[in-house]
C-alpha cells in the first residue's frame, strides 16, 4: 500500500509569489488534512476533508490559503500571494474514517525568502 | 481551550534507564489521545493510541483523566528510541483533526 505522497519535498520562493503544495492521500482514504509546523512552533491544524467537502477549514489562517480536492482524491494548498510568515514545513494527513489514526506524508519544507 | 503540553523540549537519557515523556491535556470532552513519534529522516508515525491500550515497542501511555495526563513510558531506553515524541488530542466534531503538543526530543545515549 503506498503511503501519503506529498510533493514538492522542498519549495523556495520569493514572498510575493505563489506556491502550489501537493498531497495524495491513501487510496480509498475519503479523510484528507492539511497541518503545518512553523520555525519553533508546535505542529498546527489547518483544514479537514470529507471526500470532496470541506469538514473543518478552522485553522486556515487567513485567505492567502485556498484548498481544494476536486474529485475527492488528490489535494492542493495554494498560498498566494506568500509571506515571510508561511515559511515552515506543511503536512498532509489521511484516514479512512474520522476517528481513526492519521497517516502522515514526508511533508513540504517551504522557504519564503 | 484544547490543548497539549509536553514541557519537556529535550530529554536525554542513558541506554537501559527509564524513561517518561510528559504529557498533558485540556479537553472539555472525553478526550482521545495518540503517541505519535518521528525518527531521524522518516515521517511522522503513529506509536499508540490510549483507547488501544496496546504496548508498542516497549513503549505504553495510561490516560489519567483526575491529572488530565497522558505520559508516555518505557522502562529501558534503547538508542533507536532516539526521535521526537509528539502527544495529540484528537478533537472537532466528530473526530478529525488532531492537537498536537510542542514535542520532546528523546535522546538515548550508549
Amino acid at each position: 500500500e503506498a503511503g501519503v505522497t506529498q510533493f514538492p519535498s522542498h519549495s523556495v520562493i520569493e514572498k510575493g509569489q505563489t506556491v502550489t503544495l501537493r498531497c495524495d492521500p491513501i487510496s480509498g482514504h475519503d479523510n484528507l488534512y492539511w497541518y503545518r509546523r512553523v520555525m519553533g512552533k508546535e505542529i498546527k491544524f489547518l483544514l479537514h476533508f470529507v471526500k470532496e467537502s470541506k469538514q473543518d477549514e478552522s485553522g486556515m489562517p487567513n485567505n492567502r490559503f485556498l484548498a481544494e480536492r476536486t474529485g475527492g482524491t488528490y489535494s492542493t494548498l495554494k498560498v498566494q500571494p506568500a509571506e515571510l510568515e508561511d515559511s515552515g514545513v506543511y503536512f498532509c494527513a489521511s484516514s479512512l474514517m474520522g476517528d481513526q489514526p492519521q497517516h502522515f506524508g514526508d511533508g513540504t519544507r517551504l522557504s519564503i525568502l | 481551550a484544547q490543548r497539549v503540553t509536553q514541557p519537556e523540549k529535550l530529554l536525554s537519557v542513558f541506554k537501559g534507564a527509564p524513561v517518561e515523556l510528559k504529557c498533558n491535556y485540556s479537553y472539555s470532552g472525553s478526550p482521545e489521545l495518540f503517541w505519535y513519534v518521528q525518527y531521524s529522516r522518516q515521517r511522522l508515525q503513529l506509536l499508540l493510541r490510549h483507547i488501544s491500550r496496546e504496548s508498542i515497542k516497549g513503549f505504553t501511555a495510561d490516560l489519567n483523566k483526575g491529572e488530565t495526563s497522558f505520559h508516555l513510558k518505557k522502562p529501558f531506553a534503547q538508542e533507536e528510541d532516539s526521535a521526537m515524541y509528539y502527544c495529540a488530542l484528537m478533537g472537532g466534531f466528530q473526530g478529525g483533526k488532531l492537537i498536537f503538543g510542542q514535542g520532546t526530543e528523546l535522546s538515548v545515549k550508549p
